[in-house]
Parts: C-alpha cells; sequence; structure tokens
C-alpha cells in the first residue's frame, strides 16, 4: 500500500518554465489537496478537491492550476514559474469515512532560478 | 479569521528530558485538533488527535489534551528520545474539512 506518491522528488526550472507535479493515492480517498511549504510559515492550501471533477481554490491559488483527472490523480501546473514559486509542495488525500485526517506524500522541492 | 499559533522553535532539548511544545488555535466552534510529526527529508504524518473538548489524545508517548476555555492544544512528552527530533505541526479542521496549520516548530533532541 503506497499511500500518497508524488513525483517528481526534485525539480529545478528557469523563470518562465512550465511544468506538472504529479499526485497518486491509492486509498480510494475522495478529497485530495495541494500545498506548499515555506520556511516559518507552515503549510498553505494551493487547491484542493473534494470529489472527482470538482476543484476549489485554497489560500494561495494564484500561479497555479490544477486537474483531477480521475480519483486517484490530483495533479498541480505552474504555466509559468516565478522565483517566488521556489517552496516544497505537499499532496494529501483524506476519505469519506475520516475527513478529518489527512494523509501527505514525501513532497516535492522546486527551486526557480 | 481561523488561524494556529505555536511557539517558536528550535527548542532543544537533551534524551529523556520533557517536552512542551504549545498550540493555541482561533475557530468557530470546536473543531477537530490535531499534531502532525514531519522527520526530516518527509511529508507530515499525524501524531495524534482530539475531536471534542476534554479529549486526549496520545501516541508513541505523545499527548495533547482539548482545552476549549483556553482553546489550546499542547503537546507533551515525559521523555525525549533523539529519534523524536523533527518539525511538529499543530492544526485545525475548518468547517470545510480543510487543514489550518500553524508554522511548525523544529524540535532538536541531543544525545
Amino acid at each position: 500500500n503506497a499511500g500518497v506518491t508524488q513525483t517528481p522528488k526534485f525539480q529545478v526550472l528557469k523563470t518562465g518554465q512550465s511544468m506538472t507535479l504529479q499526485c497518486a493515492q491509492d486509498m480510494n480517498h475522495n478529497s485530495m489537496y495541494w500545498y506548499r511549504q515555506d520556511p516559518g510559515m507552515g503549510l498553505r492550501l494551493i487547491y484542493y478537491s473534494a470529489s472527482e471533477g470538482t476543484t476549489d481554490k485554497g489560500e494561495v491559488p494564484n500561479g497555479y492550476n490544477v486537474s483531477r483527472l480521475n480519483k486517484r490523480e490530483f495533479s498541480l501546473r505552474l504555466e509559468s514559474a516565478a522565483p517566488s514559486q521556489t517552496s516544497v509542495y505537499f499532496c494529501a488525500s483524506s476519505g469519506e469515512g475520516q475527513k478529518n485526517i489527512q494523509y501527505f506524500g514525501a513532497g516535492t522541492r522546486l527551486s526557480v532560478l | 479569521g481561523n488561524s494556529v499559533t505555536q511557539m517558536e522553535g528550535p527548542v532543544t532539548l537533551s534524551e529523556e528530558a520533557f517536552l512542551t511544545i504549545n498550540c493555541t488555535y482561533t475557530a468557530t466552534g470546536y473543531p477537530s485538533l490535531f499534531w502532525y510529526v514531519q522527520y526530516p527529508g518527509e511529508g507530515l504524518q499525524l501524531l495524534l488527535k482530539a475531536t471534542k473538548a476534554d479529549d486526549k489524545g496520545s501516541n508513541k508517548g505523545f499527548e495533547a489534551t482539548y482545552r476549549k476555555e483556553t482553546t489550546s492544544f499542547h503537546l507533551e512528552k515525559g521523555s525525549v528520545q533523539v529519534s523524536d527530533s523533527a518539525v511538529y505541526f499543530c492544526a485545525h479542521l475548518d468547517s470545510s474539512y480543510k487543514l489550518i496549520f500553524g508554522s511548525g516548530t523544529r524540535l532538536l533532541v541531543r544525545p
């Protein structure tokens, strides 16, 4: 049981480049989330998806787009990366029966130069 | 609005010392409260939780009690180990089932 899997683990981009962060969960969870983690600021919610086919903005959505491809997968896209998007990105999921417990992936460390 | 405030770190302790990490929250009603732990190079893992007032969450020797009077959920452990070195996050669940995190407290335990 892999839980929540994120790819890639590390990425370096130049300003203006685009990329997609991938996330997949194998726990049959309805809800999925994307967070960014910056020093001294905890985790901030970027986007979330309460169920397949729906997505909603979180606290810091600007500069990002998401796709809930199916129940398992929830991707985060940076169309034109900026240095301010240098961060560690975490994907999480939660199930219908335990909405109050989120399971996290290992994270993607992104640097934008 | 909803928020979580926890003590700034790093907290540096010797092995077998007593640990307290303070956490207070601002929220509507009585939300579920959590402590997550992040070991170096890893994602967050749920450490413990409490879903109603006066509940005590516990796991791996860590405890926290939901205090609605003081809107607090302080994390304690009687005797820390080197392997407890990590970053600890306090969080609460808002009415839309989204987690609101504190800024995290780094714990360093020295042998």
